[in-house]
């Protein structure tokens, strides 16, 4: 089935790393996508990893797959108070053309 | 670039009602999906359009329906609303790609409606 389950609560130090992890169960899934939600607004796309990828980089964050165990992480390295948000893995699968399957979101704090 | 984007932002009606939602997508995107955000939870898809025909739907029920028009634009229509419709609705826009599979999709602001 369509699932995808995320860790609720995150609190980090500034400067510090943050690690955001997700699972998904559709081994079909094609690709897999990062959001950020801040109060009061919509989504905004960080970043995405096609199936057949391990890892991405893209400034401060990393996308790491593990296709194997069905496991996306996100990594935020030196963290800072206006990383401070809900953030949100998606994934589409090969059988549901853009159709986004959303976990129920991460929210990240950031302590000064 | 003006992005998504949707209106009215926020909403207030009335148990019984009707409701018409609006969204222009990003500039020289074709396909448009609807999204509900309860309060807590992540969005859950409603449907999806392309060249102004409903793609593919969600778990929602009949009384939410939609419309694309020639210019890309999409309302979603929400009949005899009830309390458990009160969420944010996000349209997403997209490209869609060489084969049939839709590329990045982004996001409006949402319109927050609240049924009372």
């Amino acid at each position: 089935g369509e699932d995808v389950e995320q860790s609720l609560f995150l609190s980090v130090r500034e400067g510090d790393s943050s690690v955001i992890n997700c699972t998904y169960t559709d081994s079909s899934s094609t690709y897999l996508y990062w959001y950020k939600q801040e109060p009061g607004a919509g989504l905004q796309l960080l970043t995405y990893i096609f199936s057949n990828m391990d890892m991405k980089q893209d400034q401060r964050l990393t996308v790491l797959l593990n296709k194997k165990d069905k496991h996306l992480s996100l990594r935020i390295a030196d963290t800072q108070t206006g990383d401070s948000a809900i953030y949100f893995c998606a994934e589409t699968l090969s059988s549901n053309t853009g159709k986004l399957i959303f976990g129920q979101g991460t929210t990240l704090q950031v302590k000064p | 670039d003006a992005g998504v984007t949707q209106s009215p932002t926020h909403l207030i009606k009335t148990r019984g009602q009707q409701v018409t939602l609006r969204c222009s997508p990003k500039s020289g995107h074709d396909t448009v999906s609807w999204y509900q955000q309860a309060l807590g939870q992540g969005p859950q898809f409603i449907f999806q359009y392309y060249e102004e025909e409903e793609r593919q739907r969600g778990n929602f029920p009949d009384r939410f329906s939609g419309h694309q028009f020639p210019n890309y634009s999409s309302e979603l229509n929400v009949n005899a609303l009830l309390l458990g419709d009160s969420a944010l609705y996000l349209c997403a826009s997209s490209l869609e790609g060489p084969k049939g599979s839709d590329t990045e999709a982004f996001f409006g602001q949402g319109t927050r409606l609240t049924v009372v």
